[in-house]
């Protein structure tokens, strides 16, 4: 499709177990977030990317966390040792260069964690 | 650092009238801009309306306006006409440009519309 892809849409998980959430951006875009959102509450940044350089990490909320985009396409946010306050919707969106900077997003992971 | 402000948790709008959705943020990098997104309890992000800091008028968007007032800080969101279907949460958010081109969201407002 030619929207933001997120997978997988559902994901439940044991506390202690390593997720791995997938973000497909839409083709050419070189910008790209991800967000964390808890129930009823604004997305919260976590982290960017420009290309498959990380520009911004500064809201992964601990080293448990971990993002990439080796080829500065397609990303993986990593979550190592889930923990019960992980429980979230992790949202990833894109944007154009040089454009107002829109961003587009998916549909998001809901994360529960057991 | 970058800040939203969306000062009303939750609004009531009676069918068919207008509604104000407030926004302030506060940025020391001069261009900016500032946006505003829909989100359904279906959960999708839908993006209404945008705003540059450098624009001189007000954007406008169908239904959608926003209150632009750059030495206050400020940028409300105004929907005419509500209508049922404009039931959601509402965020406003801003990307800097020079500093680092983060993006940030507001809490959110929770508009709920009385048929």
């Amino acid at each position: 499709g030619a929207g933001v892809s997120q997978s997988p849409r559902y994901k439940v998980a044991k506390r202690g177990q390593d997720v791995a959430l997938r973000c497909d951006p839409i083709s050419g875009h070189v910008s790209l977030f991800w967000y964390q959102q808890a129930l009823g509450q604004g997305p919260e940044f976590l982290t960017y990317f420009q290309n498959e350089a990380q520009l911004d990490k500064s809201g992964l909320p601990s080293d448990r966390f971990f993002a990439e985009r080796p080829e500065g396409s397609v990303s993986t946010l990593k979550i190592q040792r889930t923990q019960q306050e992980d429980s979230a919707v992790y949202l990833c969106a894109s944007s154009r260069q040089g454009s107002t900077g829109e961003l587009f997003f998916g549909e998001g992971s809901r994360l529960t964690v057991l | 650092a970058q800040k939203i402000t969306q000062t009303q948790p939750g609004m009531f709008v009676q069918e068919k009238e207008a509604v104000t959705l407030d926004c302030t943020y506060d940025t020391s990098d001069p261009s900016y801009g500032l946006f505003w997104y829909k989100q359904p309890s279906s959960g999708e992000m839908i993006f209404l309306i945008y705003q540059g800091s450098y624009d001189q008028q007000n954007a406008t968007e169908g239904r959608y306006s926003l209150n632009f007032q750059k030495a206050r800080k400020s940028a409300n969101l105004v929907i005419s006409a509500s209508q049922l279907g404009d039931s959601a949460m509402y965020f406003c958010a801003m990307r800097e440009y020079n500093y680092g081109q983060n993006f940030v969201f507001g809490p959110g407002t929770r508009l709920s519309v009385l048929p």
